[in-house]
């Protein structure tokens, strides 16, 4: 069965820090995706980064940057020089190959970036 | 840029109603999903649905839940019975695809209180 783990439940980071969120996963399969997505304070889900099982590519997108490691089956997700708009939940996801079309968060990591 | 919308934002009803939740996918998506989210705890998946038919469920999605896609636009979710467990934010989601080779991009959500 897939399993997402976020060991981390919260962070609080001054302006300007680099901090990393931590993602584990579990997974039979050999082909799945992986996902980011934000919820700040107002509620919404917003899509971060999705990744296939086939690219260990890493990824950096601005500030954002996502460390992809098979061997550890971690999906780890680095804010250089945090803002406090970076202030939100962060859940990462995992799915599966068909016919599984579900999509497993795991708990979040709420993130605080202080002034 | 086309977004998935629900409505309404926040519904309250007294325990033992029904509930009608209403998405509007993006429009050129082929599947749709519900998750749920209770108050601070992980997003969970609900149902996904394609070519008007459910393709996948979880356990949460037991007989008194129900997904239709009434015309070429709405997709919703029925809620026959509502408890008091009901209560939480319910996203819909909608992707190209299937779920595990594309992005699912989430609407803002609807907040369900059951009194």
């Amino acid at each position: 069965a897939q399993k997402v783990t976020q060991a981390q439940t919260e962070i609080s980071v001054v302006e300007k820090e680099d901090v990393t969120l931590d993602c584990v996963y579990e997974t039979r399969d050999t082909t799945y995706y992986l996902f980011w997505y934000k919820q700040p304070p107002s509620g919404e889900l917003v899509f971060l980064i999705r990744r296939n099982s086939f690219d260990e590519q890493n990824e950096i997108s601005g500030r954002y940057s996502w460390n992809f490691q098979k061997s550890t089956s971690s999906f780890n997700f680095t804010i250089t020089a945090s803002q406090v708009v970076d202030s939100a939940v962060y859940f990462c996801a995992l799915s599966e190959a068909p016919p599984n079309n579900d999509m497993r968060f795991g708990a979040g990591t709420r993130l605080t970036v202080k002034p | 840029e086309p977004e998935v919308t629900q409505t309404p934002s926040h519904q309250v009803t007294q325990m033992g109603q029904e509930v009608i939740l209403r998405c509007v996918p993006i429009s050129n998506h082929l599947y749709f999903y519900w998750y749920r989210q209770i108050l601070g705890q992980k997003v969970e998946f609900l149902v996904s649905f394609y070519n008007n038919e459910i393709s996948e469920k979880s356990e949460i999605f037991d007989d008194q839940f129900s997904v239709e896609r009434p015309d070429g636009s709405n997709f919703t979710l029925k809620i026959r019975s509502t408890k008091l467990e009901d209560s939480a934010m319910y996203f819909c989601a909608s992707s190209k695809t299937g779920g595990n080779t594309d992005t699912q991009y989430f609407g803002p959500g609807t907040r369900l209180t059951v009194l």
